[in-house]
């Protein structure tokens, strides 16, 4: 079974300052998805990874693929609160399914 | 679109009692997946189904559960009897195939509560 790792899976950082979240998964897979939770609410597309060496950028959110490495990383810029949310990546297998990661629980303080 | 429609938004019942969730996928989206998610266990796929035919349960927990697609704009996910540990939200999702994407759409979620 594929298996999807998130680190940290806590991550609490100040306004203005830069972070990388971390995704490493188990099989090949050349496909794989942000997506976003705000507490309560349902989980929202962000990107979109469809080959190694992928990059994709919206605001101060930038998301990079190596499949080589078997690892995604979602850089977060000049944090903002309203950054602050939790955050999921997801594999796809050969077929359709998704095995999505832990989660990354972000809090951006003033 | 309305996007991903599901019903009722929260559920409160006691242990013993029927419960059924309602989804109502993306018009046009031909897979749809239920999950549960809790903070235990984070977000688990209970099981899924591809043009109406259920493709992998391997996720659903018991035979307490179970889930059906009677056409391609309505599915259910049915807890008989339910147990406080059921206590979670379900969140229902589609898809369909864009290229190599599959991007899953999810709806609101159902919050569950066994008492």
């Amino acid at each position: 079974e594929l298996k999807v790792e998130q680190n940290p899976l806590f991550l609490s950082m100040q306004e203005g300052k830069n972070y990388t979240i971390y995704c490493n998964y188990s099989t090949t897979s050349d496909r794989l998805y942000w997506y976003r939770q705000d507490p309560g609410k349902s989980l929202e597309s962000l990107f979109v990874l469809l080959s190694n060496g992928a990059v994709k950028q919206e605001g101060r959110l930038m998301a990079s693929l190596d499949t080589k490495a078997r690892l995604s990383t979602l850089h977060i810029t000049a944090a903002v609160h309203d950054l602050s949310a939790t955050y999921f990546c997801a594999v796809q297998n050969t077929g359709n399914q998704f095995y999505f990661g832990t989660g990354t629980s972000l809090t951006v303080i003033p | 679109d309305a996007g991903v429609i599901q019903s009722p938004r929260h559920e409160v019942t006691e242990m013993g009692q029927e419960v059924t969730l309602r989804c109502k996928p993306i018009s046009g989206h031909n897979s749809l997946f239920w999950y549960r998610q809790t903070m235990m266990r984070g977000l688990e796929l209970l099981i899924y189904f591809n043009n109406n035919v259920p493709i992998d349960d391997s996720g659903m927990p018991e035979d307490r559960f179970s889930a059906k697609m009677p056409n391609a704009s309505f599915s259910t996910l049915k807890i008989q009897p339910s147990e406080p540990r059921d206590s979670a939200v379900y969140f229902c999702a589609s898809s369909r195939p864009r290229g190599q994407i599959y991007e899953q759409y999810f709806g609101p979620g159902t919050r569950l509560t066994v008492t």
